[in-house]
């Protein structure tokens, strides 16, 4: 597609449950990204993808949160057994990833995710 | 590890006016990029400016233009003009470029203008 695509929009889930947040990005980027932006707060790295090269996920706050990016394109974050302090949004953004790219990101317009 | 901070919360201005918007970073690297994105009521993290460290020109955008100061590690955001349409939360970044692991984002700074 022409942008970064997120969905669902907005989420309101209750407490324990599971919810899976979905990415896709810009056609031909190589590199995709999550981030979490907490109310009022600045963007928090959450876990990186480049290629076919293992993630980076040491952004990950807990086990409870895991990430999958699928044949290279799509990407989906799971929080299991959500809690209240995973009430945030999640920012999904890619990039060209080339070596002589500046590494600008591409942002989605994020999934608002509200736990109960 | 890099960090970027940005001192100002929040920011009131009238329309018309000019701002500035304040950012340092910190690292050891020679190499590096810097960004301004702007964050309106959508939610979508718009680039504002690029700025590439190698270059010693001050990045230029219509309204917006960088005051980068590497010596200081400084980079601030001028927007001349200011418009209604300017509100918006504005974060500074930080990067590495190439494949390397994503952009450091400052907490941001939300900028109101005021009819």
């Amino acid at each position: 597609g022409a942008g970064v695509s997120q969905s669902p929009s907005n989420k309101v889930t209750e407490k324990g449950k599971d919810v899976e947040l979905r990415c896709d990005p810009i056609s031909g980027h190589t590199a995709l990204y999550w981030y979490r932006q907490s109310l009022g707060q600045g963007l928090e790295f959450l876990i990186y993808f480049q290629g076919n090269s293992a993630p980076d996920k040491s952004g990950l706050p807990s086990d409870r949160f895991s990430a999958e990016r699928t044949g290279g394109s799509v990407s989906t974050l799971t929080i299991q057994r959500t809690q209240q302090e995973d009430s945030a949004v999640y920012l999904c953004a890619s990039s060209a990833g080339a070596t002589r790219d500046t590494g600008e990101l591409f942002f989605g317009e994020g999934s608002r995710l509200t736990v109960l | 590890a890099q960090t970027v901070t940005q001192s100002q919360p929040e920011m009131s201005v009238q329309e018309a006016e000019t701002v500035t918007l304040s950012c340092t970073y910190d690292t050891s690297e020679s190499n590096y990029y810097l960004f301004w994105y702007k964050q309106p009521p959508s939610r979508q993290m718009i680039l504002v400016i690029r700025q590439e460290a190698y270059k010693q020109q001050n990045a230029t955008e219509n309204r917006f233009s960088v005051n980068f100061q590497k010596a200081a590690k400084s980079f601030s955001l001028k927007i001349s003009d200011s418009q209604l349409g300017d509100t918006a939360m504005y974060f500074c970044a930080f990067g590495l470029g190439g494949g390397a692991d994503g952009l450091t984002f400052g907490k941001g700074t939300h900028l109101i203008i005021q009819p």
